[in-house]
């Protein structure tokens, strides 16, 4: 079965440092790889998404997130954190077929002054 | 504004009583999506609508009913029969070509007792 994990419940990280939020994928082929963040008690926002082509992709609020194939992987990245970052984030896959994202338990950044 | 909405943001209720969660959505997309949250667990799919009077189960669609009688509209019922339905209640809407860009509403919270 596809499954998608996000190893850190929590990360903490001081405001100004650099930050990588892991995710890996269990899946036959190349599926289309996403991330959401969300604010509490909000819904989620899509940061930026990876369906093919160049590995490293670009989101909004300053995100990047790079697939690599060879790892499973898809983790996203910022070079520099701003209080307002304070979030949880998602990874989500969709495997195949019409519509089914399946999620990431979730990562909770925390931003240290 | 075009988006998602919810309503309401807090629900209660006594166990044993059905409950309905509404969305609705003015972003003219065909498919909507029910998702549930629990801590720890990220998003797990209810039930999604790829069109008017057509809806599917998705992964824990057990003591859930919808009803798709409108493009706009998409509402959830908890029923009695489930189990544990004290969570966090997320809507979400796509188009039929971009079905893995969900947009999300701001959800509702319900707690039963």
């Amino acid at each position: 079965a596809q499954s998608v994990t996000q190893p850190d419940i929590h990360i903490t990280v001081s405001e100004g440092a650099s930050l990588e939020l892991r995710c890996n994928y269990s899946y036959g082929a190349t599926p289309y790889l996403f991330w959401y963040v969300q604010s509490p008690g909000q819904g989620l926002q899509l940061l930026l998404k990876y369906f093919s082509g160049d590995t490293l992709v670009q989101g909004i609020k300053g995100f990047e997130a790079e697939f690599k194939r060879s790892q499973s992987s898809f983790n996203l990245r910022k070079p520099s954190v701003h209080w307002s970052d304070a979030a949880e984030y998602f990874c989500a896959v969709a495997p195949g077929g019409f519509q089914k994202l399946v999620f990431g338990t979730g990562t909770r950044l925390l931003v240290s002054p | 504004d075009g988006g998602i909405t919810q309503s309401p943001k807090y629900l209660f209720r006594k166990e044993g009583q059905n409950v309905t969660l509404s969305c609705e959505q003015n972003l003219n997309h065909d498919a909507m999506y029910w998702y549930r949250q629990d801590p720890g667990q990220g998003l797990r799919l209810i039930y999604y609508s790829q069109i008017v009077n057509d809806f599917q189960k998705g992964d824990i669609a057990e003591g859930y009913s919808v009803s798709r009688e409108k493009k706009e509209s998409f509402p959830l019922t908890v029923t009695s029969a489930q189990k544990n339905p004290t969570a966090f209640y997320l809507c979400a809407s796509s188009t039929q070509s971009s079905s893995y860009e969900q947009y999300f509403g701001p959800g509702t919270r319900l707690t039963v007792t």
